[in-house]
């Protein structure tokens, strides 16, 4: 069976752009979680998605969004660039939210210049 | 709110020897734990998990100890190999998963 991806793998943006990155889960799976991860922060939790809902969501600012397809796939967007939002943004799959074990894609690497 | 923390940020160890990570919690209503590991480059890797309901869980070369009196777990990792070098996590689940900061633990050959 085939992990969780992410695509694209590594990004660069300038402050201000926005930018869209994607996650397919793991097959059958139906929950989907995003984290950032920075050296000074670790991982933190930007949002859960489940069938469609957004069900859980970290306490990031109104510029981080997303999305979840009825094929579980997800999406999230970040607006207006900062450069803080550097970081490496992971992807995490389950069955169902909040009571499996997620398992994570191996995220994609965004630097804002 | 929830916090997860990790009382040492560097680990290392002699290849062979046993490794000990430890991990505080602080959400008293967690009832789900996991251990991730991961490699340079890579997402976290699921190594083992434990229930609330549990003290000790054991998988390959590698055990978890829940202690619910003082908050606290650990993970043991038995004969220590160069390739059990990463960062690893431990996650607890209350409303949400949280995270601890990360140890990285390195492997001398």
């Amino acid at each position: 069976k085939a992990g969780v991806t992410q695509t694209p793998r590594y990004l660069i943006k300038t402050r201000g752009q926005q930018v869209t990155l994607s996650c397919s889960p793991i097959s059958g799976h139906r929950s989907v979680s995003w984290y950032q991860q920075t050296p000074g922060q670790g991982l933190q939790f930007l949002f859960e998605y489940f069938s469609e809902t957004q069900r859980n969501k970290g306490n990031f600012p109104g510029r981080f969004s997303g999305r979840q397809f009825s094929n579980s796939r997800s999406e999230m967007n970040v607006s207006t660039l900062e450069l803080g939002d550097s970081a490496l943004y992971l992807c995490a799959s389950s069955l169902a939210p909040s009571t499996d074990t997620q398992y994570f894609g191996p995220g994609t690497r965004l630097t804002v210049l | 709110g929830e916090s997860v923390g990790l009382h040492l940020p560097t680990l290392s160890v002699q290849e062979g020897d046993n490794s000990i990570i430890n991990c505080a919690y602080s959400n008293s209503a967690s009832d789900y734990f996991i251990w991730y590991k991961q490699e340079s480059g890579k997402g976290p890797q699921f190594i083992i998990d434990i229930r609330s309901n549990m003290d000790k869980r054991q998988g390959q070369r590698v055990t978890v100890l829940l202690n619910k009196t003082v908050k606290h777990l650990s993970l043991q990792i038995a004969a220590t190999q160069p390739g059990d070098s990463a960062v690893y996590f431990c996650a607890a689940r209350g409303n949400m998963l949280t995270f601890g900061g990360g140890t990285r633990l390195m492997v001398k050959p």
